[in-house]
């Protein structure tokens, strides 16, 4: 089992839709969650940092978190083709002296016009 | 303000060479972190630096690779005698302190794309 686990895709929504993109994480300890959007040829860019339980919104973007299952979501409002990229999840896990980040595979997103 | 910033932005090199790639972080960040990432492949961690020191060098994939840093900014990576299974593109990061507590948000630079021939 992958530490971080994400649908490779590609995920395929048309302009103007949602698209929901989702993780799920193997250590239950795992305190801080993050998504960073990877345009090809480009480094990742943050786009939402979460640690508690719920939802988190900025802008067009929600991030959703669920320890108890050990899940992570974010959904894209309003999806626009310049949203087209890899979306990667990164974790920390519960360690010690570290602050080094699991990364799942990624998903690719396609926003058709 | 100024980014992470990475030098060079691409290397080619002949196998068995040895190679030094830079990182300048975000000023006044404490931690900085070295991934790689190959074609195909996920973001694997290398190092992580909190000010000079390495507590967690867990990813570094053999004694051919070393990294410092010194005065609690700039860090080299290097990677001596490279192969061609050493061709990635090294990724440099930098946060606000991290550990065993949350971890603050990791800014990446632009990356050194490494070509072993």
């Amino acid at each position: 089992q992958k530490e971080v686990e994400q649908n490779s895709g590609p995920l395929s929504v048309p302009e103007g839709a949602i698209a929901s993109l989702n993780c799920t994480y193997s250590d239950r300890g795992s305190q801080s969650f993050f998504w960073y959007r990877q345009y090809s040829g480009k480094s990742p860019e943050l786009i939402m940092s979460i640690y508690s339980n719920g939802d988190k919104e900025d802008g067009r973007f929600t991030a959703q978190l669920n320890k108890a299952s050990q899940y992570v979501s974010l959904l894209i409002r309003d999806s626009q083709p310049s949203d087209s990229a890899t979306y990667l999840c990164a974790v920390k896990k519960r360690s010690s002296n570290t602050g080094k980040l699991i990364f799942g595979q990624g998903t690719t997103l396609q926003v058709k016009p | 303000g100024a980014g992470v910033s990475q030098s060079p932005s691409n290397k080619v090199t002949e196998k068995g060479k040895d190679v030094e790639l830079r990182c300048d972080p975000i000023s006044g960040h404490t931690a900085l972190y070295w991934y790689r990432q190959s074609l195909g492949q996920g973001l694997e961690f290398l190092i992580y630096f909190q000010g000079n020191s390495a507590p967690d060098k867990s990813g570094l994939p053999s004694d051919r690779f070393s990294a410092e840093r010194t005065g609690g900014s700039v860090s080299t990576l290097t990677i001596q005698r490279t192969q061609q299974e050493d061709s990635a593109v090294y990724l440099c990061a930098s946060s606000r302190s991290s550990g065993t507590g949350i971890s603050y948000e990791q800014y990446f630079g632009p990356g050194t794309r490494l070509t072993v021939t």
